[in-house]
C-alpha cells in the first residue's frame, strides 16, 4: 500500500524560502524508474507541476519556477523534500507530492495535500 | 496559462454520455500518452486513465479515454451524482521535459 504525506508551514511571510517534505512508504525511490514529484493548486485554479526527482537522481524543474526550486531525496528516511525561494502571495496553494512512473509518465498515488498560506 | 486546453466547465443529467475535450500540440499528446486524473471535491486528484485509454485498478468500465493527433477526450457514459467532479487531462511535453496539466474541467450532474 503506497501512502505520501506532505508537510511543512502552513503559513510564510513573502520573501521567506519555503520547505516541504514529503515521506512516503510503500515503495522504494531507489527503485529503477520510480519518481516522486510536486505539484500545486492555488484555490479554485489548476495543478501546476513543479519539480521531479527519479530513483537516479535525475532532476527536472518547471522552467517558469527553476531559479526558485530545488528538490532532493534522502532514500534512507523515504523522503522528498522541496524547496521554493522569494514565496509571494501567488504562491498560495495546496502543494501535493506524488510517485512519478518513468516510464508511464505519469503520477500514480496522490498525497493528500498541504494548504501554504503566503501572508505578511 | 496551461498549453493543454479544456473546456472549463461540463454538464449532464444522471444516465447520461458526457466527453471532455483535451487540445494539445505536437510536443506533449503528439507524441505522448494523455493521462487523465479526477479531483472529487476537497480531495486530492486521483489517477482515472492512463496511457490514452487505460483504466487502472478499480476504476468503472464507464471511464474511457481517447486520442486522436494532439487532441484526446475522456467520456463518461451512464453519468452518475458521483461524477461531479473536477477532470485534469495531463501529458509529458518534450520541449518542456516535463509534465503539463490541462486547465481543467468542472463536471456538474444536473
Amino acid at each position: 500500500q503506497i501512502a505520501l504525506k506532505e508537510s511543512g508551514p502552513t503559513l510564510v511571510k513573502p520573501t521567506q524560502t519555503l520547505t516541504l517534505t514529503c515521506t512516503f512508504s510503500g515503495f522504494s525511490l531507489s527503485t529503477t524508474a520510480v519518481g516522486v514529484g510536486w505539484i500545486r493548486q492555488p484555490p479554485g485554479k489548476a495543478l501546476e507541476w513543479l519539480a521531479l526527482i527519479y530513483w537516479d537522481d535525475d532532476k527536472r524543474y518547471s522552467p517558469s519556477l527553476k531559479s526558485r526550486l530545488t528538490i532532493t531525496k534522502d532514500t534512507s528516511k523515504n523522503q522528498v523534500v522541496l524547496i521554493m525561494t522569494n514565496m509571494d502571495p501567488v504562491d498560495t496553494a495546496t502543494y501535493y507530492c506524488a510517485t512519478h512512473l518513468e516510464w508511464f509518465r505519469l503520477f500514480e498515488s496522490w498525497g493528500q495535500g498541504t494548504l501554504v498560506t503566503v501572508s505578511s | 496559462q496551461s498549453v493543454l486546453t479544456q473546456p472549463p466547465s461540463a454538464s449532464g443529467t444522471p444516465g447520461q454520455r458526457v466527453t471532455i475535450s483535451c487540445s494539445g500540440s505536437s510536443s506533449n499528446i503528439g507524441i505522448n500518452n494523455v493521462n487523465w486524473y479526477q479531483q472529487l471535491p476537497g480531495t486530492a486528484p486521483k489517477l482515472l486513465i492512463h496511457s490514452d485509454n487505460q483504466r487502472p485498478s478499480g476504476v468503472p468500465d464507464r471511464f474511457s479515454g481517447s486520442k486522436s493527433g494532439t487532441s484526446a477526450s475522456l467520456a463518461i457514459s451512464g453519468l452518475q451524482s458521483e461524477d461531479e467532479a473536477d477532470y485534469y487531462c495531463a501529458a509529458w511535453d518534450d520541449s518542456l521535459k516535463g509534465p503539463l496539466f490541462g486547465g481543467g474541467t468542472k463536471l456538474t450532474v444536473l
